[in-house]
């Protein structure tokens, strides 16, 4: 059974940092592109950053350049998000997802964790 | 960027309503345009990919159609579990940008 499930996420300061982990089962990771998405409290769906399946490639939203890291270990199945000098606006619900990517279809977020709530609060 | 923007933001219908949702990009995204559905709590699934291509397991009474700029989700026949949020998301360009979300609740 195919499954992500992130861990590391809380309650963190403003400009602290956090690292949030998504461990994925069930699938051949290392074959996929991999993004974080997420969602504030009672607000819509944001990508934020994905990854190719090797981690030569990385992209991110505006919003997280240069504060926030993607990378992935394949050998343990796991996708990460280093994320520094945290800002209240980064609150959130953080999602895994899974991004097939094909050239006909474009890419979808077709499989997602239960996700991981960070909090920035003083 | 390309923004996305969903019509309307929210809406009311009853069971074995027919039910649309209208989906507009900024720019030109061809046929690079996926759907969601959310519950309360929930990580969204998906229910289409390349604007009309069911992804496997989805209720057949959900299908999408569209090209370039304009797109709709339509449920032929709401069932009580379609009542959720719904989001459309373009895969044309990075960054990845979804519209601001339907809620769709019972009447």
């Amino acid at each position: 059974e195919m499954q992500l499930v992130e861990f590391g996420g809380g309650l963190v300061q403003p400009g602290g940092s956090l690292r949030l982990s998504c461990a994925a089962s069930g699938f051949s990771f290392s074959s996929y592109w991999m993004s974080w998405v997420r969602q504030a409290p009672g607000k819509g769906l944001e990508w934020v950053a994905n990854i190719k399946q090797d981690g030569s490639e990385k992209n991110y939203v505006d919003s997280v350049k240069g504060r926030f890291t993607i990378s992935r270990d394949n050998a343990k199945n796991s996708l990460y998000l280093e994320m520094n000098s945290l800002r209240a606006e980064d609150a959130a619900v953080y999602y895994c997802a899974r991004e097939p990517n094909d050239f006909w279809t474009g890419t979808r977020f077709d499989y997602w964790g239960q996700g991981t709530l960070t909090a920035v609060s003083s | 960027d390309i923004q996305m923007t969903q019509s309307p933001s929210s809406l009311s219908a009853s069971v074995g309503d027919r039910v649309t949702i209208t989906c507009r990009a900024s720019h030109n995204i061809i046929n690079y345009l996926n759907w969601y559905q959310q519950k309360p709590g929930k990580a969204p699934i998906l229910l289409i990919y390349a604007a009309s291509t069911l992804q496997g397991g989805v209720p057949s009474r959900f299908s999408g159609i569209g090209s370039g700029t304009e797109f709709t989700l339509t449920i032929s026949s709401l069932q009580p579990e379609d009542f959720a949020t719904y989001y459309c998301q373009q895969s044309y360009s990075s960054p990845r940008t979804f519209g601001q979300g339907t809620k769709l609740e019972m009447k």
